[in-house]
């Protein structure tokens, strides 16, 4: 049973345009969720995060948005650069960092 | 560069043998994570240290995996009598005070024969 999904394997978008990575979980335990990105052969590089009391957190061009009532999250990234391309995870955790589950990723390209 | 290393980066075994990962996070990290990548899946969350004390355990982690991290500084995580189904990306990660984020190290690659 999954608890966090990323039901788009991958994504392709065009350079300048904005890219839209989502992200669903089950588990209403949750309080802090994570985005991650990762490039061939290094380990995953973190991007932002935000607390569940929180519904929105900006970082330069890459923006989270949470919604607890539907259990949904999503990073928006403008404008989106073609060194953006990698796989994207989304990961969340309900006990102050000691476990967090990721989810499958999503490959982003960003055409040029 | 998050400034932790991980060694080997890859690892070639014959199912049966033993096998022994080291990872070394910077000093700052007093929280130390162990998690396995498969392809096409996310990390799976295998263990976690808090200094040298080890706080909890996947149920992933069956009996032939143990995690260790003398002194709070380097980790160690071996695997005896391999399985095929071993084989994958082994990642460590290491934190600081804020819990909120985690630096990864580049994986060690396990094939199982």
């Amino acid at each position: 049973d999954q608890q966090v999904k990323q039901n788009s394997p991958s994504l392709s978008v065009q350079e300048g345009r904005i890219s839209i990575l989502n992200c669903d979980y089950t588990n209403s335990m949750f309080d802090y969720f994570l985005w991650y990105k990762k490039y061939p052969a290094e380990g995953p590089t973190f991007l932002i995060s935000i607390s569940s009391i929180k519904d929105k957190n900006e970082d330069g061009r890459f923006t989270v948005f949470l919604n607890k009532s539907a259990k949904h999250l999503s990073l928006h990234i403008v404008p989106s650069q073609p060194g953006d391309s990698a796989v994207y995870f989304c990961a969340a955790s309900a006990d102050y960092g000691q476990n967090f589950v990721f989810g499958p990723g999503t490959r982003l390209s960003v055409l040029p | 560069d998050t400034g932790v290393s991980q060694n080997p980066r890859h690892k070639i075994t014959k199912r049966g043998q033993n096998v022994t990962f080291r990872c070394d996070p910077i000093s700052e990290h007093n929280r130390l994570y162990w998690y396995r990548q498969t392809l096409g899946q996310g990390p799976e969350f295998l263990t976690y240290f808090q200094n040298e004390a080890q706080l909890e355990k996947s149920r992933l982690l069956s009996d032939r995996f143990s995690a260790e991290r003398p002194k709070g500084s380097f980790s160690t995580l071996e695997i005896q009598r391999t399985e095929q189904g071993d084989s994958a990306m082994y990642l460590c990660a290491g934190g600081g005070s804020s819990y909120n984020e985690q630096f990864f190290g580049p994986g060690t690659r396990l094939t199982v024969l």
